[in-house]
């Protein structure tokens, strides 16, 4: 069964300041992995995904990951964080192809400190 | 193009009653997923319909039941609600083309059981 684990609850960092969120997966399969953002009141966002190819992976909104296989991780990362970055970070995985049947971590609260 | 929206946005219902959600996906989007955010189970994958069938489902129990119609557009339906079944339900919809789909989420609709 696959899974997927976000370590922190929260991050903090101070505004300019590189940003990570941390995401580790556990499938059988080769996994699609994805990155959405939540702010109040609100939907869910796409950010970006990792599918096969390249392991650094650039999204929307500066937003960039890395996939590495060995370690099982695909971590989210911002070169300069925002103010207005701070929301919450969703890391999702699909095995199927043609399926939206995600599972998602459980979240990590980004806030960003000006 | 206009986006997934939801309605209605926020309901309370009592236990023991029914409640239907519906679910207007982005124009072309033929995939239509649900999903449940509460605080303690996090996002959790209720079911797809793709073409008016039902492709996938979660680990919901049978109360939880949906439907697409010809548009796309879906209805998801909650019978002899539970006070557990207060949750931000998310609907999102998905493009038929690629082999890999990002989804994009509506705002939800609140679901208070009292």
């Amino acid at each position: 069964a696959q899974s997927v684990a976000q370590p922190e609850d929260q991050v903090n960092v101070a505004e300019g300041n590189p940003l990570t969120v941390k995401c580790t997966y556990s499938v059988s399969g080769n996994p699609y992995l994805f990155w959405y953002v939540q702010y109040p009141n609100r939907g869910l966002q796409f950010l970006l995904k990792y599918i096969t190819g390249d392991n650094l992976v650039k999204g929307s909104y500066g937003f960039e990951a890395e996939f590495n296989k060995s370690q099982t991780s695909f971590h989210l990362k911002k070169p300069s964080a925002l103010v207005s970055d701070s929301a919450l970070y969703f890391c999702a995985v699909s095995l199927q192809t043609g399926a939206n049947n995600l599972f998602f971590g459980t979240g990590t609260r980004l806030t960003v400190i000006p | 193009k206009a986006g997934v929206t939801q309605t209605p946005r926020y309901l309370i219902k009592t236990r023991g009653q029914q409640v239907t959600l519906s679910c207007s996906p982005i124009s072309g989007h033929r995939s239509v997923s649900w999903y449940q955010q509460t605080p303690g189970q996090g996002l959790q994958f209720l079911f797809e319909y793709f073409s008016e069938t039902q492709r996938n489902k979660g680990n919901f129990p049978g109360r939880f039941s949906g439907r697409q119609f010809s548009n796309s557009r879906s209805e998801m339906n909650v019978s002899t609600l539970e006070l557990g079944d207060s949750a931000l339900y998310l609907c999102a919809s998905s493009s038929s083309s690629g082999w890999v789909y990002e989804q994009y989420f509506g705002p939800g609709t609140r679901l208070t059981v009292t």
